[in-house]
């Protein structure tokens, strides 16, 4: 069965960093693009980031492009989001996610950003 | 970008009717790159369609997606009790991948 594990989340100040991990198992993980979407508190879904499977393209939304980096390591089926400079509207639970469109989704894993 | 609009906010029907769900865009999406979603609390999103009209693994087949260009439309032929939700669409044919601002399915 296709899994998706986030980890990394946590309590961070406004302008402190974090890094995001989503371990893939179940499927051939080189296969496949990914991405980071996420929901804050009371609103509606936002894609974040996309990685293609080889890594050479990458995409990200205006609200996180020149904060946040998104990256994957092949040989460990791992995608990684590095989120750096972190605002209070970055509070968000974020989910890593299979292809495009996203078709598997991981359960998520909660960031806050206050002080 | 493309904007996604999302019509209506809120949709309260009865199970066994009928739920028809639009999705508008600022702009055509390239090669109808466009996928519905939905969302339950404290569950993570659940794809339906992708492609505009091709319903997903297991998805049962009264959901239903159409539309091509700027026009999209989510039908659900008759309610169970378990379609209730929030439903998203998203563009995915060209960077940034939006989604629409979610419509709302309450039990009436």
């Amino acid at each position: 069965d296709v899994q998706l594990v986030e980890s990394g989340g946590g309590f961070v100040q406004p302008g402190g960093s974090l890094t995001l991990s989503c371990a893939a198992s179940g499927f051939t993980f080189t296969s496949y693009s990914m991405n980071w979407f996420r929901q804050a508190p009371g609103k509606g879904l936002e894609w974040v980031s996309y990685i293609s499977s080889s890594s050479s393209t990458m995409y990200y939304a205006d609200s996180v492009k020149g904060r946040f980096t998104i990256s994957r390591d092949n040989a460990n089926n791992s995608l990684y989001l590095q989120m750096n400079s972190l605002r209070a509207e970055d509070t968000a639970l974020y989910y890593c996610a299979r292809g495009k469109p996203a078709g598997y989704w991981g359960q998520g894993t909660l960031v806050t950003v206050s002080s | 970008e493309i904007v996604l609009t999302q019509s209506p906010g809120t949709l309260s029907l009865s199970p066994g009717e009928r739920a028809t769900l639009s999705c508008r865009a600022s702009q055509s999406v390239s090669s109808s790159y466009l996928a519905w979603y939905q969302k339950k609390s404290g569950q993570a999103p659940r794809i339906l369609i992708y492609g505009a009209s091709s319903r997903a693994t297991g998805i049962p087949d009264r959901f239903s997606g159409s539309g091509s260009g700027t026009d999209f439309t989510l039908t659900i032929s008759r309610l169970e009790p378990e379609d209730f939700g929030v439903y998203y669409c998203q563009q995915y044919g060209s960077s940034p991948y939006t989604f629409g601002q979610g419509t709302k399915l309450e039990i009436k």
